[in-house]
């Protein structure tokens, strides 16, 4: 298996811009995680799905942001409008059963300007 | 006070050092204690796990649980420069099945 596939590697925008970042979990995996992570704060989970359904979004940091898995091959992780404060990097990972042996993607690292 | 307390470094040490990375924390609620090791640009991949308190050995890596004292450690026996990354410790706060507490993360550098 591949691993978790995130898309794209890198991304710069301008600030206002839509940005969609993309993952497509390990095959068979049934838990669905994205992460940002950033010196000042860390790694921080802003959405967790299961069986292609959210759990809980409770760390998404706003109404920009936005996520969906319509299927249990590939989800999406939407910030419309960006900012600056988004710069970051965005991980996807997947699990099965253990949740904390989850296997994270290569990243996403997010520049708004 | 943050949750998981973890000195960033750098932390520069020889090749074929001990490495002691620490991690403190303030709830004691929390039972499975993890470490990741994160390379530079990868994502973060789990290097082992315990539960509880005790030591759980892998490889040139142990693992070690103090709940009493609230601290958690990771030692590299015969340190490697292929060691040299970023190491995080992270928590199972026990009332989540999903949820993690991370620490900030300690940059280890391994000199040839």
């Amino acid at each position: 298996d591949a691993g978790v596939i995130q898309s794209p590697r890198h991304e710069v925008t301008e600030m206002g811009q839509e940005v969609t970042l993309r993952c497509k979990p390990i095959s068979g995996h049934n838990s669905l995680f994205w992460y940002r992570q950033t010196m000042m704060r860390g790694l921080e989970l802003l959405i967790y799905f299961n069986n292609n359904v959210p759990i809980d979004d409770s760390g998404m940091p706003e109404d920009r942001f936005s996520a969906k898995m319509p299927n249990a091959s590939f989800s999406t992780l939407k910030i419309q409008p960006s900012e600056p404060r988004d710069s970051a990097v965005y991980f996807c990972a997947s699990s099965l059963g253990r949740f904390y042996e989850a296997f994270f993607g290569q990243g996403t690292r997010l520049t708004v300007v | 006070q943050k949750e998981v307390e973890q000195d960033p470094g750098p932390l520069s040490v020889p090749e074929g050092a001990i490495v002691s990375l620490n991690c403190t924390y303030s709830n004691s609620a929390f039972q499975y204690f993890m470490w990741y090791r994160q390379y530079s640009r990868k994502g973060p991949e789990l290097l082992m796990y315990t539960y509880s308190s005790g030591n759980k050995e892998d490889g040139r890596f142990t693992a070690q649980v103090d709940k009493s004292s609230k601290y958690i450690s990771l030692f590299i026996r015969d340190s490697q420069p292929s060691d040299s990354a970023t190491y995080l410790c992270a928590m199972d706060p026990m009332d989540s099945n999903y949820q993690l507490i991370w620490g900030a993360g300690t940059k280890l550098i391994i000199k040839p």
